[in-house]
């Protein structure tokens, strides 16, 4: 079975700074995928970035980074020069097709 | 580009009623799946269908039911309803799933609430 954990309910980062969301899981696959979601206010799931266990290279995508660490079985979701509009709901998750999520991180950027 | 679509985006239910969430892709993906999300938490699988007249349970399919006669189309039946079925459905399909960098794309969800 795999399991996604996110320790952090709740983060603050002051506007134009960069801020780290922690995700840690379980998983017996060799091969899995790795994925991080926004959800705003608003409610919508907004894919934002997306890292392969066999990846050697660490996933970006704009101001988006994944620091993965495979021993440690982490992949936690850097993004730097928060802004206003950053403020959300974070998931990652983990599979191939069927994901399975973690329970979240609520993030605040502050001006 | 709709994407998914799901309809309707809010709805109150009666204890014991039924009713039907709709949900349609335009992308051609074979996969499609439903997640529920409660209040403060993450996304929960209720069943997914890997192509036209195939479907499997999740984790928590107690009190749905799922049909796929189409690529485009996988509805979601709620038999019963229950207040714990008040929650935020979501619809999400992919192109895989067997390649693992094939993301799932969300519909905007259905608020449900069951009283």
């Amino acid at each position: 079975a795999q399991k996604i954990t996110q320790t952090q309910p709740g983060m603050f980062v002051q506007e134009k700074e960069a801020v780290t969301l922690d995700c840690t899981y379980d998983t017996s696959d060799p091969s899995y995928g790795l994925f991080w979601y926004k959800q705003p206010s608003s409610g919508e799931m907004i894919f934002l970035i997306y890292q392969g266990s066999y990846d050697q290279q660490n996933a970006t995508e704009g101001r988006y980074s994944l620091n993965f660490q495979k021993a440690r079985k982490s992949a936690n979701l850097v993004i730097s020069a928060s802004q206003l509009g950053d403020s959300a709901m974070y998931f990652c998750a983990i599979g191939g097709g069927k994901l399975i999520f973690g329970q979240g991180t609520e993030l605040s950027v502050k001006p | 580009n709709a994407g998914v679509t799901q309809t309707p985006k809010f709805r109150i239910l009666k204890i014991g009623q039924s009713m039907t969430l709709q949900c349609t892709q335009d992308m051609n993906h074979n996969y499609m799946y439903w997640y529920r999300q409660d209040p403060g938490m993450g996304l929960k699988l209720i069943y997914y269908s890997v192509g036209a007249g195939i479907t499997d349970k999740g984790e928590v399919p107690n009190g749905y039911n799922v049909s796929r006669s189409t690529t485009e189309d996988f509805p979601l039946r709620l038999e019963l309803a229950a207040p714990s079925q008040t929650s935020v459905y979501f619809c999400a399909s992919s192109y895989s799933a067997t390649e693992y960098n094939s993301p799932l794309h969300f519909g905007n969800g259905t608020r449900l609430t069951v009283t």
